[in-house]
Protein backbone atom coordinates (compact mmCIF):
# COMPACT_ATOMS: atom_id res chain seq x y z
CA UNK A 1 0.00 0.00 0.00
CA UNK A 2 1.11 3.84 -0.05
CA UNK A 3 0.56 6.21 2.37
CA UNK A 4 1.17 10.07 1.22
CA UNK A 5 1.25 13.01 3.53
CA UNK A 6 1.03 16.61 2.85
CA UNK A 7 -0.36 19.68 4.64
CA UNK A 8 -3.83 20.48 4.14
CA UNK A 9 -2.99 24.15 3.80
CA UNK A 10 -0.50 26.68 4.04
CA UNK A 11 -0.59 30.89 3.93
CA UNK A 12 1.68 32.86 2.66
CA UNK A 13 2.70 36.89 1.31
CA UNK A 14 2.73 37.90 -2.23
CA UNK A 15 6.60 38.25 -2.91
CA UNK A 16 7.57 35.64 -0.42
CA UNK A 17 9.22 31.78 -0.57
CA UNK A 18 7.41 28.96 0.81
CA UNK A 19 8.12 25.19 0.76
CA UNK A 20 5.23 22.18 0.56
CA UNK A 21 6.53 19.02 2.12
CA UNK A 22 5.36 15.86 0.43
CA UNK A 23 6.56 12.41 2.50
CA UNK A 24 5.62 8.83 1.43
CA UNK A 25 5.53 5.86 2.21
CA UNK A 26 5.11 3.17 -0.57
CA UNK A 27 6.33 -0.20 -1.67
CA UNK A 28 8.15 0.23 -4.54
CA UNK A 29 8.56 3.35 -5.78
CA UNK A 30 9.42 4.84 -9.12
CA UNK A 31 9.34 9.00 -9.00
CA UNK A 32 7.21 11.32 -7.64
CA UNK A 33 4.54 14.38 -9.47
CA UNK A 34 3.59 17.59 -8.61
CA UNK A 35 0.36 18.82 -9.84
CA UNK A 36 -1.51 22.29 -9.51
CA UNK A 37 -5.13 22.59 -9.28
CA UNK A 38 -6.81 26.05 -9.21
CA UNK A 39 -10.26 26.08 -7.55
CA UNK A 40 -12.59 24.03 -9.78
CA UNK A 41 -10.08 24.09 -12.25
CA UNK A 42 -8.48 20.41 -13.45
CA UNK A 43 -4.78 19.56 -12.27
CA UNK A 44 -1.85 20.44 -14.29
CA UNK A 45 1.62 19.33 -14.69
CA UNK A 46 4.20 20.95 -12.42
CA UNK A 47 7.23 18.41 -12.35
CA UNK A 48 8.63 15.03 -11.92
CA UNK A 49 11.59 14.18 -10.11
CA UNK A 50 12.96 10.65 -10.18
CA UNK A 51 16.31 11.13 -8.87
CA UNK A 52 17.36 12.47 -5.97
CA UNK A 53 18.34 16.48 -5.88
CA UNK A 54 16.38 19.67 -7.03
CA UNK A 55 14.80 19.88 -10.67
CA UNK A 56 14.40 24.11 -10.67
CA UNK A 57 11.39 25.17 -12.96
CA UNK A 58 11.77 29.16 -13.00
CA UNK A 59 9.77 30.26 -9.71
CA UNK A 60 9.12 26.41 -9.20
CA UNK A 61 11.77 24.19 -7.53
CA UNK A 62 11.07 20.31 -6.66
CA UNK A 63 13.21 18.49 -4.44
CA UNK A 64 13.47 14.44 -3.80
CA UNK A 65 15.22 12.33 -1.60
CA UNK A 66 14.17 8.73 -2.29
CA UNK A 67 16.10 7.33 0.93
CA UNK A 68 13.58 9.42 2.98
CA UNK A 69 10.37 9.34 1.33
CA UNK A 70 10.29 12.81 1.13
CA UNK A 71 9.74 15.63 -1.80
CA UNK A 72 8.98 19.48 -1.14
CA UNK A 73 7.65 21.83 -3.63
CA UNK A 74 9.05 25.39 -3.44
CA UNK A 75 7.91 28.57 -4.93
CA UNK A 76 9.56 31.46 -5.02
CA UNK A 77 8.75 35.39 -5.54
CA UNK A 78 5.04 34.68 -4.61
CA UNK A 79 2.16 36.18 -6.57
CA UNK A 80 -1.39 35.96 -5.66
CA UNK A 81 -2.04 33.70 -8.50
CA UNK A 82 0.00 31.00 -6.89
CA UNK A 83 -3.03 30.54 -4.61
CA UNK A 84 -4.14 27.19 -5.46
CA UNK A 85 -3.76 23.18 -4.38
CA UNK A 86 -0.84 21.48 -4.96
CA UNK A 87 -0.46 17.62 -5.49
CA UNK A 88 1.79 15.31 -4.79
CA UNK A 89 1.51 11.89 -6.44
CA UNK A 90 3.80 9.00 -6.31
CA UNK A 91 4.36 6.72 -8.81
CA UNK A 92 5.13 3.13 -8.12
CA UNK A 93 7.86 1.00 -9.87
CA UNK A 94 6.19 -2.10 -11.51
CA UNK A 95 5.10 -1.15 -14.96
CA UNK A 96 1.36 0.84 -15.24
CA UNK A 97 3.51 3.80 -14.31
CA UNK A 98 -0.10 5.42 -12.66
CA UNK A 99 0.23 7.99 -9.79
CA UNK A 100 -1.73 7.92 -6.66
CA UNK A 101 -2.34 11.15 -5.30
CA UNK A 102 -1.99 12.76 -1.79
CA UNK A 103 -4.80 14.77 -0.58
CA UNK A 104 -3.59 18.29 -1.57
CA UNK A 105 -1.97 20.95 -0.03
CA UNK A 106 -4.46 24.71 -0.63
CA UNK A 107 -2.17 27.38 -0.71
CA UNK A 108 -3.45 31.35 0.22
CA UNK A 109 -1.48 33.84 -0.46
CA UNK A 110 -2.34 37.34 0.44
CA UNK A 111 -1.21 40.65 -0.44
CA UNK B 1 -10.03 23.65 -28.73
CA UNK B 2 -9.39 21.80 -25.41
CA UNK B 3 -7.93 18.38 -25.69
CA UNK B 4 -9.54 16.82 -23.30
CA UNK B 5 -13.07 17.43 -22.78
CA UNK B 6 -15.84 15.84 -20.66
CA UNK B 7 -19.58 15.98 -20.70
CA UNK B 8 -21.32 17.02 -19.27
CA UNK B 9 -19.52 19.91 -17.28
CA UNK B 10 -21.92 19.88 -14.27
CA UNK B 11 -25.26 17.06 -13.64
CA UNK B 12 -27.89 17.38 -10.96
CA UNK B 13 -29.62 13.48 -10.82
CA UNK B 14 -31.65 11.98 -7.96
CA UNK B 15 -30.84 8.53 -6.18
CA UNK B 16 -31.22 5.51 -8.76
CA UNK B 17 -31.14 6.74 -11.87
CA UNK B 18 -28.47 5.77 -14.55
CA UNK B 19 -26.14 8.28 -15.29
CA UNK B 20 -23.51 8.51 -17.63
CA UNK B 21 -20.36 10.91 -18.16
CA UNK B 22 -18.51 11.44 -21.13
CA UNK B 23 -14.55 12.04 -22.18
CA UNK B 24 -13.13 12.85 -25.43
CA UNK B 25 -9.64 13.93 -26.32
CA UNK B 26 -7.74 14.71 -29.24
CA UNK B 27 -4.46 14.43 -27.78
CA UNK B 28 -4.00 10.51 -29.84
CA UNK B 29 -2.77 8.80 -26.07
CA UNK B 30 -3.99 5.61 -25.58
CA UNK B 31 -4.27 5.77 -22.07
CA UNK B 32 -7.65 6.97 -20.10
CA UNK B 33 -8.79 7.38 -16.43
CA UNK B 34 -11.22 8.41 -14.49
CA UNK B 35 -11.05 10.06 -11.10
CA UNK B 36 -12.91 11.19 -8.29
CA UNK B 37 -12.27 14.21 -6.24
CA UNK B 38 -13.94 14.94 -2.69
CA UNK B 39 -13.17 17.72 -0.66
CA UNK B 40 -10.00 16.63 1.86
CA UNK B 41 -9.62 13.10 0.03
CA UNK B 42 -7.91 14.13 -3.00
CA UNK B 43 -7.65 12.16 -6.00
CA UNK B 44 -8.88 8.81 -6.91
CA UNK B 45 -8.80 6.43 -9.19
CA UNK B 46 -11.99 4.66 -10.31
CA UNK B 47 -11.29 3.36 -13.47
CA UNK B 48 -8.50 3.16 -16.21
CA UNK B 49 -7.67 1.83 -19.84
CA UNK B 50 -4.41 1.43 -21.66
CA UNK B 51 -6.16 0.69 -24.95
CA UNK B 52 -9.50 0.12 -26.41
CA UNK B 53 -9.27 -3.52 -25.32
CA UNK B 54 -8.11 -3.00 -21.91
CA UNK B 55 -10.63 -1.70 -18.62
CA UNK B 56 -9.21 -2.34 -15.22
CA UNK B 57 -10.73 -1.38 -12.15
CA UNK B 58 -9.29 1.30 -9.89
CA UNK B 59 -9.06 2.02 -5.91
CA UNK B 60 -12.91 2.62 -5.81
CA UNK B 61 -14.99 0.95 -8.61
CA UNK B 62 -17.53 -0.10 -6.73
CA UNK B 63 -20.64 1.59 -8.49
CA UNK B 64 -19.01 2.19 -11.66
CA UNK B 65 -18.68 1.10 -14.95
CA UNK B 66 -16.57 2.21 -17.86
CA UNK B 67 -17.02 1.68 -21.50
CA UNK B 68 -13.68 2.39 -23.94
CA UNK B 69 -15.93 3.14 -27.05
CA UNK B 70 -12.40 4.32 -28.98
CA UNK B 71 -9.16 5.64 -28.68
CA UNK B 72 -10.42 8.96 -28.60
CA UNK B 73 -13.87 7.96 -26.02
CA UNK B 74 -13.91 6.74 -22.64
CA UNK B 75 -17.42 6.87 -20.54
CA UNK B 76 -18.16 6.51 -16.85
CA UNK B 77 -21.53 4.96 -16.04
CA UNK B 78 -23.25 5.15 -12.52
CA UNK B 79 -25.75 2.52 -12.98
CA UNK B 80 -27.74 3.10 -9.86
CA UNK B 81 -26.40 6.56 -8.47
CA UNK B 82 -26.34 7.05 -4.54
CA UNK B 83 -25.79 10.33 -2.57
CA UNK B 84 -22.06 9.56 -1.95
CA UNK B 85 -21.43 9.32 -5.09
CA UNK B 86 -21.66 13.14 -5.00
CA UNK B 87 -18.31 14.24 -6.14
CA UNK B 88 -16.49 16.41 -8.99
CA UNK B 89 -15.41 13.65 -11.33
CA UNK B 90 -11.86 14.20 -13.86
CA UNK B 91 -10.78 11.94 -17.04
CA UNK B 92 -7.45 12.61 -17.89
CA UNK B 93 -5.16 11.25 -20.75
CA UNK B 94 -1.70 9.73 -20.73
CA UNK B 95 0.52 8.65 -23.32
CA UNK B 96 2.59 6.16 -21.11
CA UNK B 97 6.52 6.51 -21.43
CA UNK B 98 6.12 6.88 -24.98
CA UNK B 99 6.24 10.33 -24.77
CA UNK B 100 8.82 11.01 -22.89
CA UNK B 101 10.64 9.77 -19.59
CA UNK B 102 7.81 9.78 -17.11
CA UNK B 103 3.85 9.65 -17.52
CA UNK B 104 2.41 13.10 -17.16
CA UNK B 105 -1.69 13.05 -17.15
CA UNK B 106 -3.65 15.70 -18.79
CA UNK B 107 -6.74 16.40 -17.18
CA UNK B 108 -10.27 17.56 -18.43
CA UNK B 109 -12.14 20.44 -16.98
CA UNK B 110 -13.92 18.27 -14.44
CA UNK B 111 -18.11 17.19 -14.15
CA UNK B 112 -19.45 18.40 -11.04
CA UNK B 113 -22.33 15.62 -10.15
CA UNK B 114 -24.61 16.02 -7.46
CA UNK B 115 -26.65 12.73 -6.49
CA UNK B 116 -29.78 13.94 -4.38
Amino acid sequence: GQNIDQPTEMTATEGAIVQINCTYQTSGFNGLFWYQQHAGEAPTFLSYNVLDGLEEKGRFSSFLSRSKGYSYLLLKELQMKDSASYLCAVERSGGSYIPTFGRGTSLIVHP
Amino acid sequence: DADVTQTPRNRITKTGKRIMLECSQTKGHDRMYWYRQDPGLGLRLIYYSFDVKDINKGEISDGYSVSRQAQAKFSLSLESAIPNQTALYFCATSNGLAGGSYNEQFFGPGTRLTVL
